[in-house]
Parts: structure tokens; C-alpha cells; sequence
């Protein structure tokens, strides 16, 4: 079975800076796609960024980038210019090409600090 | 375009009850997927529904229902509401069955 590991409950980062969420996850398939979601205190779930499996190069959206290494099986998010706004829980997500369901790791709690 | 939404945002029910919430995805997505998050458990996968039918479902007991009707609307049923159900219910559309998914803002569950 699938699984996705957050090792960072919490994490604090002054604003302008430059902070990296790990994850770490474990499939035994080839074709699969990665999400880092974040959930504001609103609750809407909101997707950062997607990656898919056999692309090597690493996805960017203006501010976020990640860097995926599929050998080690490792999927960390590096935010760029910390923004008080993006203080919120980040999910790093797994979704197999073969499958509906979207798995999810515990989450990690990003402060902003002013 | 409007988003998923979800109703209602807030429930209260008494154990033993039962519950139906409601999803309408984003227009043309066909495709729906429930989620329930807890601080316990995080985020686990209930059922996915994709043109009327049940696709796949994750562990969770029979107690736990879904449907979706011919415009995509889905609902999800709760019998024998549970003090463990109490949870948030997050609903998910998606165009395709493996596309990008778009979330709504949840249903807030809380059972007494």
C-alpha cells in the first residue's frame, strides 16, 4: 500500500525567507502524481503544485517549487519570499495513475513570522 | 466558474442519528471523491463516484454511504452516527477520473 510521510508537524519561518517542507513516500508503481495542498484556517483545500512521475524536470508555480527526487522517493516544497498569506497546514498528496483515490500525509504547519 | 460547494457548512447531530451532506462539483466534472479529516486519522479516502457509479472505496464501515446523481451532485449518508464521526467532510470534483482534483470548504460534522 501506498503511504506518505510528513516528518515536520510544525514549522516557522520568518517572512521574505525561504523555508522546505519534506515528504517522503512509498509506492511500488511507476506512473503516479504528487500535490502539495494547502489548507488555510477556511478549510478549502487549495492545490499548490503538481508533478507528475516520468516528468524529471521539477514543477514550479511562481513562489513554490519542488524538488522530486523518484529514486529516493522524496517530494519536498520549497516556498520562496515567505508571504504572510501563506501561513497554513501544507499536505504533500499522492494520487497512483491507476487509481481515484488521493492519499495524504499528516500535514505540516507552516507559521510566518512577521 | 464556481467552485465545489458543499452544504451544509456546519452540523450538529446526536448519536445514533444519521446524516446526509451534500456536494455539487464544479460544472462539467464528473467525478467525485469524499475525504474525512480528523486530527487523529488526517485525511482518509471514503468513496469516489464517477458518472453515477461507485469507483472505488476506502476502509470505512457500511454504516458510511454515498450516491451520485445524473448532474454529478453527489451526497454522502451517515447511519448510526458514532462520537468518532464527528470530523470534517471534504468533498472533491474532478473533470476526470485521475485528473487535478478541486476541493470545497467542508462540512463540519460534530456528533454529541
Amino acid at each position: 500500500a501506498q503511504t506518505v510521510t510528513q516528518s515536520q508537524p510544525e514549522m516557522s519561518v520568518q517572512e521574505a525567507e525561504t523555508v522546505t517542507l519534506s515528504c517522503t513516500y512509498d509506492t511500488s508503481e511507476s506512473d503516479y502524481y504528487l500535490f502539495w495542498y494547502k489548507q488555510p484556517p477556511s478549510r478549502q483545500m487549495i492545490l499548490v503544485i503538481r508533478q507528475e512521475a516520468y516528468k524529471q524536470q521539477n514543477a514550479t508555480e511562481n513562489r513554490f517549487s519542488v524538488n522530486f527526487q523518484k529514486a529516493a522517493k522524496s517530494f519536498s516544497l520549497k516556498i520562496s519570499d515567505s508571504q504572510l498569506g501563506d501561513a497554513a497546514m501544507y499536505f504533500c498528496a499522492y494520487r497512483s495513475a491507476g487509481d481515484d483515490k488521493i492519499i495524504f500525509g499528516k500535514g505540516t504547519r507552516l507559521h510566518i513570522l512577521p | 466558474k464556481a467552485g465545489v460547494t458543499q452544504t451544509p457548512r456546519y452540523l450538529i447531530k446526536t448519536r445514533g442519528q444519521q446524516v446526509t451532506l451534500s456536494c455539487s462539483p464544479i460544472s462539467g466534472h464528473r467525478s467525485v471523491s469524499w475525504y474525512q479529516q480528523t486530527p487523529g486519522q488526517g485525511l482518509q479516502f471514503l468513496f469516489e463516484y464517477f458518472s453515477e457509479t461507485q469507483r472505488n472505496k476506502g476502509n470505512f464501515p457500511g454504516r458510511f454511504s454515498g450516491r451520485q446523481f445524473s448532474n454529478s451532485r453527489s451526497e454522502m449518508n451517515v447511519s448510526t452516527l458514532e462520537l468518532g464521526d464527528s470530523a470534517l467532510y471534504l468533498c472533491a470534483s474532478s473533470l476526470l477520473s485521475n485528473a487535478e482534483a478541486f476541493f470545497g470548504q467542508g462540512t463540519r460534522l460534530t456528533v454529541v
